[in-house]
């Protein structure tokens, strides 16, 4: 069974500059979450999907994240316009809504860096 | 507010010493307490789930333990293979986000 996967694996742009970060996650897995781990702190949530929906978009600093989730299946997170404190990495989970309760399995992360 | 706390920071061992992680939590009402582990590089990779104070689980020379307000992540006999970053999280309730703690940057040493 593939994993959660993630790309780009590393993207540097300048400020004011957009990006888009995109995930796929386990197939069959309703619930997709994105986190973030800027230097020297915790992983951090941003939002969770459930199939297409947000359930839960708390996390999201402001308005220059967007997120979407296609069809309930890969996800995309687009930043615009990027700012220096958005640089940290990006994870994306995703967890099955029958199989063990919150058990989330991490893809490998987008390293964004903002200059 | 949930909040986890996870202690030393940075914990060096020589191959063959035993040692504990300890993970500090407050949760409104705990549903589940994780452990992954991170290797450089790489995004965490899940370990254990813990749902009740006095449970244990074992994994190769892993046990993880739980109490209602902390857990410990023994590690018997490491090697180098077993250095990453320990990361404890916890969740409040049914398919909610975790919180995560900082982690535990484990070093051994042969």
């Amino acid at each position: 069974e593939a994993g959660v996967t993630q790309f780009p694996s590393h993207s540097v742009i300048e400020k004011g500059q957009t990006v888009t970060l995109r995930c796929d996650p386990i197939s069959g897995h309703d619930n997709l979450y994105w986190y973030r781990r800027v230097m020297g702190k915790e992983i951090k949530f941003l939002l969770h999907f459930v199939k297409e929906s947000k359930q839960d978009e708390s996390g999201m600093p402001n308005n220059r994240f967007l997120a979407e989730r296609t069809g309930g299946t890969y996800s995309t997170l687009k930043v615009q316009p990027a700012e220096l404190e958005d640089s940290g990495v990006y994870f994306c989970a995703s967890s099955s809504e029958t199989g063990p309760p919150y058990e989330q399995y991490f893809g490998p992360g987008t390293r964004l860096t903002v200059t | 507010e949930d909040q986890v706390t996870q202690s030393p920071e940075a914990l060096r061992l020589q191959e063959g010493e035993s040692s504990s992680l300890n993970c500090s939590y407050t949760v409104s009402g705990l549903r589940g307490l994780f452990w992954y582990r991170q290797d450089p590089g790489k995004g965490p990779e899940f370990l254990f789930t813990l749902y009740s104070a006095g449970e244990e689980k074992e994994k190769e020379r892993l046990k993880a333990t739980l109490t209602k307000k902390e857990s410990f992540l023994h590690i018997t006999a490491p090697k180098p293979e077993d250095s990453a970053t320990y990361l404890c999280a916890v969740g409040s309730s049914g398919n909610t986000p975790l919180v995560f703690g900082k982690g535990t940057r484990l070093s051994v040493i042969a």
